[in-house]
């Protein structure tokens, strides 16, 4: 079943608190990175993006964080609602590609009431 | 909201058999790629195709697989003899400018 595999780290957040899920990221000359959300049995869904000349980008409840310095890549998301429970995924893309994408292995994200 | 496509949902082919997947990207967009996940792990990038022919590939796409663009719409992804280890979700993605939007996911089962 579904269980299979590796075991994805998990935060457990309760309803209206807010979420800060981290990504540490490989490549020091990745230049574009996006946040994926991917529910049970879906394609991963765009969140939010940020390019490399920026440390902070703000969307709707959401907001991502990068530093550049230690690599590290963060997705807030405030007032979490039920309907973000899901697996999010950090991907990056190096300057010298225009599409290879290099995925993390996820934060599972479990929302409680 | 356009939306990346993609059929059959499920495909359950034996060990050996050739498989066609098959994704209707965005119409406007001018990039295509296919990911594969397997059960539990992470998205991996399989190929990306651009202008009718492969812009990049990871070492996961070997000779078994090719894609094509064989009309205006679709985009496919074939594996001429499957192994057991191909069993995955294949996700299809395209884009015009970075930000990648994807399908739904083919999941394949090789027995």
């Amino acid at each position: 079943g579904e269980s299979v595999g590796l075991h994805l780290p998990t935060l457990s957040v309760q309803e209206g608190d807010n979420s800060i899920i981290n990504c540490a990221y490989s490549n020091s000359a990745s230049d574009y990175f996006i946040w994926y959300k991917q529910e049970s049995g879906k394609g991963p869904q765009f969140i939010i993006d940020i390019r490399s000349n920026m440390d902070k980008r703000q969307g709707q409840r959401v907001t991502v964080l990068l530093n550049k310095t230690v690599k590290h890549l963060s997705l807030q998301i405030a007032a979490t609602q039920p309907g973000d429970s899901a697996v999010y995924f950090c991907a990056e893309k190096g300057a010298d590609s225009w599409g290879k994408f290099q995925f993390g292995a996820g934060t599972q994200v479990v929302v409680t009431p | 909201e356009p939306e990346v496509t993609q059929t059959p949902s499920h495909q359950v082919t034996q060990m050996g058999q050739e498989v066609i997947l098959r994704c209707v990207p965005i119409s406007n967009h001018l990039y295509f790629y296919w990911y594969r996940q397997i059960l539990g792990q992470k998205v991996e990038f399989l190929v990306s195709f651009y202008n009718n022919e492969i812009s990049e590939k990871s070492e996961i796409f070997d000779d078994q697989f090719s894609v094509e663009r064989p009309d205006g719409s679709n985009f496919t992804l074939k594996i001429r003899s499957t192994k057991l280890e191909d069993s995955a979700m294949y996700f299809c993605a395209s884009n015009r400018e970075e930000t990648q939007y994807f399908g739904p996911g083919t999941r394949l089962l090789v027995l």
